[in-house]
């Protein structure tokens, strides 16, 4: 079965910093394009970062520059460093694995971690 | 968003309902695909369709999905309770080189 779990969610004020990570299961992250999509509080889903197995990575306009996307494939591993947090910032932030020929859809996905920013 | 979806959809047991997703040629032209999603209530994301018209194995043959031009829909027959929740299309929009979503709609079974 094809898994992914996500943890590092939590309280952060803002200008904070917090770490996610993505462990895999049923699959190697190093062959494929991992993601992190979000939801903020009863809104709709937005894509965040992704990075392929060829070491590039690619952001949304929103996080640029303040979010980073790495891995660790000996750990079968993703992270996403969010720096510089804002309160707009905060959401369920999934794992997910973009599928097919061109990196199309996403799936699986992770169930999710909150990341609630606050003053 | 760049990919539109009526906000809420109903219907009663039984019946069906279908459910859009309108964009630009950029993001559903004639090289872009559409994927749905299914998020039932406090559930992360769930594949639904994929490249348009395709369903993941074990997905059953309730749910439909299919393009023209610039828009695309999902159709979901025999409505069930259990069907209830927010419905996504998504595609990859070469204009902003990144993944973009519709805003979601809300199925309510009656």
């Amino acid at each position: 079965e094809v898994k992914l779990v996500e943890s590092g969610g939590g309280l952060v004020q803002p200008g904070g910093s917090l770490r996610l990570s993505c462990v895999a299961s049923g699959f190697t992250v190093g062959g494929n394009f991992m993601n992190w999509v979000r939801q903020a509080p009863g809104r709709g889903l937005q894509w965040v970062a992704g990075s392929d197995g060829g070491g590039n990575t690619f952001y949304a306009d929103s996080v640029k520059g303040r979010f980073t996307i790495s891995r660790d494939n000996s750990k079968n591993t993703v992270f996403l460093q969010l720096d510089n947090l804002r309160a707009e910032d905060t959401a369920v932030y999934y794992c997910a694995r973009a599928y097919g020929s061109s990196a199309n859809w996403f799936d699986p996905w992770g169930q999710g971690t909150l990341v609630t920013v606050f003053s | 968003s760049v990919l539109t979806q009526p906000p809420s959809v109903s219907g009663a047991p039984g019946q069906r309902v279908t459910i859009s997703c309108t964009g630009n040629s950029s993001s559903i032209g004639t090289f872009s695909f559409i994927h749905w999603y299914q998020q039932l209530p406090g559930t992360a994301p769930k594949l639904l369709i994929f490249d348009n018209h395709n369903r993941p194995l074990g997905l059953p043959d309730r749910f439909s999905g299919s393009k023209s031009g610039t828009s695309a829909s999902l159709a979901i027959t025999g409505l069930r309770a259990e069907d209830e929740g927010d419905y996504y299309c998504q595609s990859y929009d070469r204009s902003l080189t990144g993944w973009v979503f519709g805003g979601g709609t809300k199925l309510t079974v009656l």
